[in-house]
């Protein structure tokens, strides 16, 4: 069964670099999505993106934030300067675009801000 | 704005028994609502869905039934096995669209004895 894969699973990096989390959504899904989620705190929506672009993004997603589908099968959120808030789980999700709209989401990739 | 709230875990219950988790929600016009179910060391799987008010999703032996007069989307199983110990979401998406980002509650982390 097709699934969402997500690298590195776990990413250890020091504060004010720049990292880069990447996703590969299933095949022939067209929207595409970020999360977080805090250690204790609930899931929360970043960006969505479809047909090349941004489709939707929360508050927390600033100008620190960016995402990317550099070919036809990656999808890649990067960080710019990395602060220690911006320690989470990161998952990717993507959706098929059809009827319901509902989203299937990769394991997760853990990044820790040091 | 969205808001989804569920019941505070652990919940721990002997196999067999009968499960009932809590989900209510805020949301402006008629959002679609989801349940996911995350296993250890694993991703946010898809459990079950509903559109529109009634509706009734199920999927493994687990129920939910959309009340809109109620606001609610209770997650339901008759009979629960050790293999259901998990952390379960309840989401909604308020407008159903594929741009449209979930908003999440706090997730219930489930334990079955045997």
């Amino acid at each position: 069964e097709p699934e969402v894969t997500q690298t590195p699973s776990h990413q250890v990096t020091q504060m004010g670099q720049e990292v880069i989390l990447r996703c590969v959504p299933i095949s022939n899904h067209l929207y595409f999505y970020w999360y977080r989620q805090i250690l204790g705190q609930k899931v929360e929506f970043l960006v969505s993106f479809y047909n090349n672009e941004i489709s939707e993004k929360s508050e927390i997603f600033d100008d620190q934030f960016s995402v990317e589908r550099p070919d036809g099968s990656n999808f890649t959120l990067k960080i710019r300067s990395t602060k220690l808030e911006d320690s989470a789980m990161y998952f990717c999700a993507s959706s098929p675009g059809t009827s319901g709209y509902e989203q299937y989401f990769g394991p997760g990739t853990r990044l820790t801000v040091t | 704005g969205d808001s989804v709230t569920q019941m505070e875990g652990p919940v721990t219950l002997s196999e067999e028994a009968f499960l009932t988790i809590n989900c209510t929600y805020t949301a402006t016009g008629y959002p679609s609502l989801f349940w996911y179910v995350q296993y250890p060391g694993e991703g946010l799987q898809l459990l079950l869905k509903a559109t529109k008010a009634d509706d009734k999703g199920s999927n493994k032996g687990f129920e939910a039934t959309y009340r809109k007069e109620t606001t609610s989307f209770h997650l339901e199983k008759g009979s629960v096995q050790v293999s259901d110990s998990a952390v379960y979401f309840c989401a909604l998406s308020e407008r159903g669209g594929g741009a449209d980002g979930l908003t999440f509650g706090k997730g219930t982390h489930l334990i079955i004895q045997p």
